[in-house]
């Protein structure tokens, strides 16, 4: 079984700052970990992934996350805010099971201040 | 390359009618997923297909919900009949193979009254 946890479904930050989302998820095989971003009336769009290769990953916007196996985490960051990030950002697990079933977590809603 | 096309995009409807909502796969995708978002449960999945053939139906809530995937090019998702609590966000997704990334449909917002 697996899940996904992200800790705030709130997040505000100005323009500029450094972004900061959480993501805890648990597994009980080697996960594949993913962020997505999703826009006002549209769907999810994959913002980067984590297959085990190098632990820190980098995705489209300038965004990036760190797998540390240790403390079970997948943090998304970005160290400068722009007004167009703001969205609503899902992470997700997926085993080896079939299908490659994505779990997602409850979602952060990013703000940027001007 | 036009992405997972959805239709329709709104759907506003009363209760007790059957609703159908629509979905065109990416071309050459094995899996298609249908997940539905509300603000209370977030993301559910309800169900996938593998090479048009149902795997897993376990989240679709009701006898009311069925899923059909009659070629590559096209599924649905039918409510009969509907209700107030079926109003949501349902999403289309597939992929190409089980380790590629999931593509996701602009959804169609359903409302129920």
């Amino acid at each position: 079984a697996q899940s996904v946890t992200q800790l705030g479904s709130h997040v505000s930050v100005s323009e500029g700052a450094l972004v900061l989302l959480r993501c805890n998820y648990s597994s009980s095989v080697p996960p594949y970990l993913f962020w997505y971003v999703q826009y006002p009336n549209q769907g999810l769009q994959l913002l980067l992934k984590y297959t085990s290769a190098a632990t820190l990953v980098k995705g489209i916007n300038g965004f990036e996350a760190e797998f540390k196996k240790s403390e079970t985490s997948f943090h998304l960051t970005k160290p400068s805010a722009h007004m167009s990030d703001a969205a609503e950002y899902f992470c997700a697990v997926s085993g080896f099971n079939a299908g490659n079933m994505l779990t997602f977590g409850g979602g952060t809603r990013l703000m940027v201040k001007p | 390359d036009a992405g997972v096309i959805q239709s329709p995009r709104h759907e506003v409807t009363e209760m007790g009618q059957e609703v159908t909502l629509r979905c065109k796969p990416i071309s050459g995708h094995d899996y298609l997923f249908w997940y539905r978002q509300t603000m209370m449960r977030g993301l559910e999945l309800l169900i996938y297909f593998n090479n048009n053939v149902p795997i897993d139906d376990s989240g679709m809530p009701e006898d009311r919900f069925s899923a059909k995937m009659p070629n590559a090019s096209f599924s649905t998702l039918k409510i009969q009949p509907s209700e107030p609590r079926d109003s949501a966000v349902y999403f289309c997704a597939t992929k190409e193979s089980s380790n590629s990334p999931l593509h996701f449909g602009n959804g169609t917002r359903l409302t129920v009254t």
